[in-house]
């Protein structure tokens, strides 16, 4: 069964420092990865994802990840924080080769702090 | 307009009540996934479709019942309401290889 780890509840970063929020997952074949942010109020917005090629991936808002077979993580960065990053991060992970079909299994989140 | 809608974004209910949480998608997208999301255990799956008229059981399907009549709704129904399904509901839809796409969520509160 497919299942995805974020081990960090909350992580704490000043403005202008790198950031990373952590994401291990298991699945049975190759997986597909997301990251997902959500403000205060509102629902989840998609930031970036992994299907196939290269395993450094870009996406919205200066956030990068990078996919890691051998370590089965997908780690989401930032070189540079902004205060307004601030908000509850998403892992997620769909094993598209399961029998039931695009199941898309979410990790418990991590809230990001951004001190200025 | 084009996306995905929820209704009602509010919803109280009494314990034992039946109710239904609606979902809406203007994509044509083939999956449509329900999700609960409560403080500690981050977004919850529980129940997904791939095409109308085929569903499947998510992480926490017990006390719900879908149904997936048309492409684009997805309901989602409480049949006897507890409290432990107060919750925040979000559904989504995607496409094969895309990402999920989310409502705005309905805040179901059981009393």
């Amino acid at each position: 069964a497919q299942s995805v780890a974020q081990p960090e509840d909350q992580v704490n970063v000043a403005e202008g420092n790198p950031l990373t929020v952590k994401c291990t997952y298991s699945v049975s074949g190759n997986p597909y990865l997301f990251w997902y942010v959500q403000y205060p109020n509102r629902g989840l917005q998609f930031l970036l994802k992994y299907i196939t090629g290269d395993n450094l991936v870009k996406g919205s808002y200066g956030f990068e990840a990078e996919f890691n077979k051998s370590q089965t993580s997908f780690h989401l960065k930032k070189p540079s924080a902004l205060v307004s990053d601030s908000a509850l991060y998403f892992c997620a992970v769909r094993d598209p080769y399961y029998t039931g079909g695009f199941k898309t299994i979410f990790g418990a989140g991590t809230r990001l702090f951004v001190k200025a | 307009d084009a996306g995905i809608t929820q209704s009602p974004r509010y919803k109280i209910t009494e314990t034992g009540r039946q109710v239904t949480l609606m979902c809406h998608q203007t994509w044509s997208h083939s999956y449509m996934f329900w999700y609960r999301q409560d403080l500690g255990h981050g977004l919850r799956l529980i129940y997904y479709s791939a095409a109308a008229d085929i569903t499947d059981k998510g992480e926490v399907p017990d006390g719900y019942v879908v149904s997936r009549s048309k492409t684009e709704n997805f309901p989602l129904t409480l049949e006897s309401a507890t409290r432990s399904q107060t919750s925040v509901y979000f559904c989504a839809s995607s496409a094969k290889n895309t990402e999920a796409f989310f409502g705005q969520g309905t805040r179901l509160t059981v009393v």
